[in-house]
Order: C-alpha cells, then structure tokens, then sequence
C-alpha cells in the first residue's frame, strides 16, 4: 500500500460529459502529480500541484483542470469528455523537490462511451 | 528537455535466467532516473533510484541498476528471474526542483518461461 488513495477505482461515462477525479496524498507530502497512461501515448504527465499551487504543467487539455485543496486532497477534472480520453488516470505524491519518491495510487480507470 | 528510452517493448527469460532490462536517457543536466515496476491492475511501484553518489543502486525483490554516464544507461539487472517478476517495468527521468515530473519510457514487459 503505497499510501496514495484514489477514488474512484472505475468510471464508466458517455462522450461530452463531465467527471471528478479524487486523491489524498500520502500523509505529510504536499506535492501531488497527475499522469494519464493510455497505451497509444504511454505514461504521461499532466500536472503538479504543490502545497495549493499549481507548480508545473504537462501534456494538460484545455478541457482538464486540476485542483489542491488547503488539507492537500487534489481533484482533475475532465470535461467534455471524448472518446480518446478513456485512460487510466494515475495520482502521485511526494514530499517536493528533486529526486524524491513519488508514490503512486492504484488509479482510476475511465472508459468513455 | 529529458528523455528516456527503454529498448525492447517485450523480454522473455527462463526462470532462473538472468533479467536484463535497457534503459537510455537523455537529459541536459544532471538527471535522477527511477525503475518502477507495474503489476496488472496495480499502481506503480519504485523498484529503486538514483540521485547522486555510488553508481551502482540496489532496490527491492533482488534489482539493481548501474548508472552509466558515459553512456547515458541506467540498466536493469536481476541475477535469477522468479515467477513472480513478471510484470511491466518503466525507467524514468526527473530533474531538478521546478521540473520534478518524470518522463517515462515507453515500458519493457517481462515474460517468465517456467
């Protein structure tokens, strides 16, 4: 158990709707990672939060945002869905900076219909 | 912008043989390179890493990988391969503090022969 808590484990949804990701991190890490893994692209790096700010951004769509709250859950919100964006969407956390761990959750997987 | 580069999207080695997983990267600054190890319909979890210092970097389950500057490697190696290493493996790259996402390779899947 890497500490790392994502829910849900599975979302089934329909082209052009809307969903909430959710993970807590690791208890007393204050960074957190998204990734997508899809098996065209691979893994790849969404965005990183640290502490409540936004810290760096990746391969993002304008139609996903993210979010870290003051108790350090983050949420990545998907919009408008399409059926290219079913993926397993992965959570990472770390303590921040350089070098460091990053633990990852089980993910949630997301089929678009 | 870094890099990676996993050689080999499929490895199959007897049980008992030794693993050998590649691994090249590019980066224009010194890089931190990670193996982590995905198990079906699991998360990713950190075989081992190197930051800095000794060359030769010993992880979980009997890994180790050697740090290569001069040839920008990071390998993975196991002596004898158990049952239970099957699985899909990622070499990853991450810099320094403002640009600490990790860029993955494409990945190796291992296969076991009994």
């Amino acid at each position: 158990d890497s500490g790392v808590t994502q829910t849900p484990k599975h979302l089934i949804t329909a082209t052009g709707q809307r969903v909430t990701l959710r993970c807590s991190p690791r208890s007393g890490d204050l960074s957190v990672y998204w990734y997508q893994q899809s098996l065209d692209q691979g893994l790849q790096f969404l965005i990183q939060y640290y502490n409540g700010e936004e810290r760096a951004k990746g391969n993002i769509l304008e139609r996903f945002s993210a979010q870290q709250f003051p108790d350090l859950h983050s949420e990545l919100n998907l919009s408008s869905l399409e059926l290219g964006d079913s993926a397993l969407y992965f959570c990472a956390s770390s303590v921040g900076g350089g070098g460091n761990i990053q633990y990852f959750g089980a993910g949630t997987r997301l089929s678009v219909l | 912008a870094q890099s990676v580069t996993q050689l080999g999207s499929h490895v199959s080695v007897s049980e008992g043989a030794l693993v050998l997983l590649r691994c090249n990267y590019s980066s224009s600054v010194p890089p931190y390179l990670f193996w982590y190890v995905q198990y079906p319909n699991q998360g990713l979890q950190l075989l081992l890493k190197y930051t800095t210092g000794a060359t030769l970097v010993k992880g979980i389950n009997g890994f180790e990988a050697e740090f290569k500057k001069s040839e920008t490697s990071f390998h993975l190696t196991k002596p004898s391969a158990h049952m239970s290493d099957a699985a899909e493996y990622f070499c990853a790259v991450s810099l320094n503090f403002g640009n600490e996402k990790l860029t993955f390779g494409t990945g190796t899947r291992l296969t076991i022969i009994p």
